[in-house]
This record gives structure tokens, C-alpha cells and sequence, in this order.
């Protein structure tokens, strides 16, 4: 069974960036056909699409964060990152990853972290 | 970019049947896959439903999807209501350039 964890920093200072890992188990980052997701949802308000990867490397993201975002892959850790950058009160939010499936494009979570922007 | 909207909140009895609209902005309903994601409080989502019209194993046939073309909209019907199906539902869909949009959610109350 797939596990997904995240772990970073829940704590971040404004106009620093944000960098979050999750955790592969159950399956490996290298297998084909998979996308590799972060997902965040403010505080009382919905989800929002971060981006994806593929074990490629192609990476696709939010227009509206794109220029902040970067997501990788370590095959060698079997964990996949988010960085953030110049972070915001607004960046404030519980961060998901997530993986593709057999039925949806975030068939598995992981169970979230809470990330606070704050001085 | 598309917008999903879903209307902010739904309520009904138990035992009722609702259903959960998701209007798409621009961009046919038909072309990109429709998914929706189930919400409890505290809890990361889950899949109810992916291909407009598709239950994953695991997920009641009390839930079901659709999509209709001339309203360029989506929609999750859950029949019998439970209690246990308060939550907060999501639609999904992507474009041609890969990005994916979430409908901004819509809280069910089962009173």
C-alpha cells in the first residue's frame, strides 16, 4: 500500500522560501506512468493545484504560482520536493502530496502538513 | 485559464437525494475528464468519482456523475443520504496544456 509523507518546516519567515519533502513508501518514484502532486488548502478555504511531476522530470504548475515554484524528484530518497518561493501570509496553508492512480490524478495523500508564514 | 464553480453549500435531509452542480468557465465539459473529491473534516480528500461518470472500488453506487454539454457542467448526484456524507465535495478537471483546476467546494450538511 502506498504511503505519502510530508515533513519540512511548518514554520517560514515572509519573503523566504518554503520547502517541503515527501515521502515515498509502498512505491517508488521511479515507476512509469505515475505524477508525483502538491496540493494546498488554506486555512477554512478549498484546494488549490500546485503542480506535478513525472519521473521524467516534466514538471507542470499553477500559472498563478508558477514563477515561485519548483518540485523535483530524488530517485536515490524516493521522495519528491516543493520549493516556495518569497512566501506570503496568503502562502499560509496545509500542504498535501499526492500521486496519480488507477483513477484519478490524486488517488493517494498524504496526511498534510500545516505551513505558517509568519515574522 | 477555466474556473470551476460549484455552489458554496447544499443541504438536505437524510434519506434525500442532492446533487452538487460544477459549471465550467470556458473549454468543453465533454473534452477533459471530470473528478470528484470527498472531503471530511480533518482529512485529506478521496476519490468519489473520475471520468465524469466512474466509481472507484470502494465508493456506493448511492453516488453517481454526470456531465451535461449544453450547460458545460458537471455534476455529483448522492441518493439516500447518510449522515456520514457531510462533507466537503470538490470537482476537478484539467486543459489541454495540462493544467488542473479545482471547483472551489461545496459543503454538504445532512440535517
Amino acid at each position: 500500500q502506498l504511503q505519502l509523507q510530508e515533513s519540512g518546516s511548518g514554520l517560514v519567515k515572509p519573503s523566504e522560501t518554503l520547502s517541503l519533502t515527501c515521502a515515498v513508501s509502498g512505491g517508488s518514484v521511479r515507476s512509469s506512468g505515475y505524477s508525483w502532486s502538491w496540493i494546498r488548502q488554506p486555512p477554512g478555504k478549498g484546494l488549490e493545484w500546485i503542480g506535478y511531476i513525472y519521473r521524467s522530470g516534466d514538471t507542470y504548475s499553477n500559472p498563478s504560482l508558477k514563477s515561485r515554484v519548483a518540485i523535483s524528484v530524488d530517485r536515490a530518497k524516493n521522495q519528491f520536493s516543493l520549493g516556495l518561493t518569497s512566501v506570503t501570509a496568503a502562502d499560509t496553508a496545509v500542504y498535501y502530496c499526492a500521486r496519480s492512480g488507477r483513477y484519478s490524478l490524486f488517488d493517494d495523500w498524504g496526511q498534510g502538513i500545516l505551513v505558517t508564514v509568519l515574522s | 485559464n477555466f474556473m470551476l464553480t460549484q455552489p458554496h453549500s447544499v443541504s438536505e435531509s437524510p434519506g434525500k437525494t442532492v446533487t452538487i452542480s460544477c459549471t465550467r468557465s470556458s473549454g468543453s465539459i465533454a473534452n477533459f475528464f471530470v473528478q470528484w473529491y470527498q472531503q471530511r473534516p480533518g482529512s485529506a480528500p478521496t476519490t468519489l468519482m473520475y471520468d465524469h461518470d466512474q466509481r472507484p472500488s470502494g465508493v456506493p453506487d448511492r453516488f453517481s456523475g454526470s456531465i451535461d454539454s449544453s450547460s458545460n457542467s458537471a455534476s455529483l448526484t448522492i441518493s439516500g443520504l447518510k449522515t456520514e456524507d457531510e462533507a466537503d465535495y470538490y470537482c476537478l478537471s484539467y486543459d489541454s496544456s495540462n493544467q488542473v483546476v479545482f471547483g472551489g467546494g461545496t459543503k454538504l450538511t445532512v440535517l
